[in-house]
């Protein structure tokens, strides 16, 4: 079974950069039919796609954030990683990764169980 | 690109029905069949429950259904059971590789 767990520091400062990692496990992180993303949820607020990226490396991004956010993948350690920089305090959010289809109707799952990231100084 | 409208709450009485809209545009719900559903109980990942606007995964219970109109996507849950109480989020493409989340609705049961 296919599972997801996220990883990173739980406090940023403000201005400085966040980053995160997923691991992949249970699964082959190398499919043309999967893109691997992130999703955020602010607290109390609803869920936001931040982008995506295939084993080759394409990526997708929000638009809203482009300028501030890159992920990457490593296919030997099944991981991918996001960095968003220059954050403030609305960027504190639980940060999630999740599989995206990629041909069978876009939808995302399974979902890692969420890391909860914190910007304060 | 803005977030799809839902309810923030929507409530029913154990074997009810109840309806969750998620209003987009012309530009995401209203030009896509690709409309996903997340179940999310409190503390935890959201799950996928409907995709392609009405398919539900396998291991999902039938009292799920999903349907579109325009540029509204509904989520029906019938025969309302304890354990449908949690938040759920729709997810709509919303063109150029880009996707699009609602604020969430909250069902109490």
């Amino acid at each position: 079974q296919l599972q997801l767990q996220e990883s990173g520091p739980g406090l940023v400062n403000p201005s400085e950069t966040l980053s995160l990692t997923c691991t992949v496990s249970g699964g082959s992180i190398n499919s043309n039919e999967y893109f691997w993303g992130w999703i955020r949820q602010p607290p109390g607020k609803g869920l936001e796609w931040l982008g995506d990226i295939t084993y080759r490396g394409s990526t997708y991004y929000n638009p809203s954030l482009m300028s501030r956010v890159t992920i990457s993948v490593d296919t030997s350690k099944r991981q991918f990683s996001l960095k968003l920089y220059s954050v403030t305090a609305a960027d504190t959010a639980v940060y999630y990764c999740a599989r995206r289809d990629d041909s069978s109707g876009y939808w995302f799952d399974p979902w890692g169980q969420g890391t909860l990231v914190t910007v304060s100084s | 690109q803005s977030a799809l409208t839902q309810p923030a709450s929507v409530s029913g009485s154990p074997g009810q029905s109840i309806t969750i809209s998620c209003t987009g545009t012309s530009s995401d719900v209203g030009s896509y069949d690709l409309v996903s559903w997340y179940q999310q109980h409190p503390g935890k990942a959201p799950k996928l429950i409907i995709y392609a606007g009405s398919q539900r995964p396998s291991g999902i219970s039938h009292r799920f259904s999903g349907s579109k109109s325009g540029t509204t996507a509904s989520l029906t849950i019938s025969g309302l059971q304890a354990e449908d109480e949690a938040d759920y989020h729709c997810c709509s493409y919303a063109g150029g590789y880009t996707w699009v989340f609602g604020g969430g609705t909250k069902v109490t049961v």
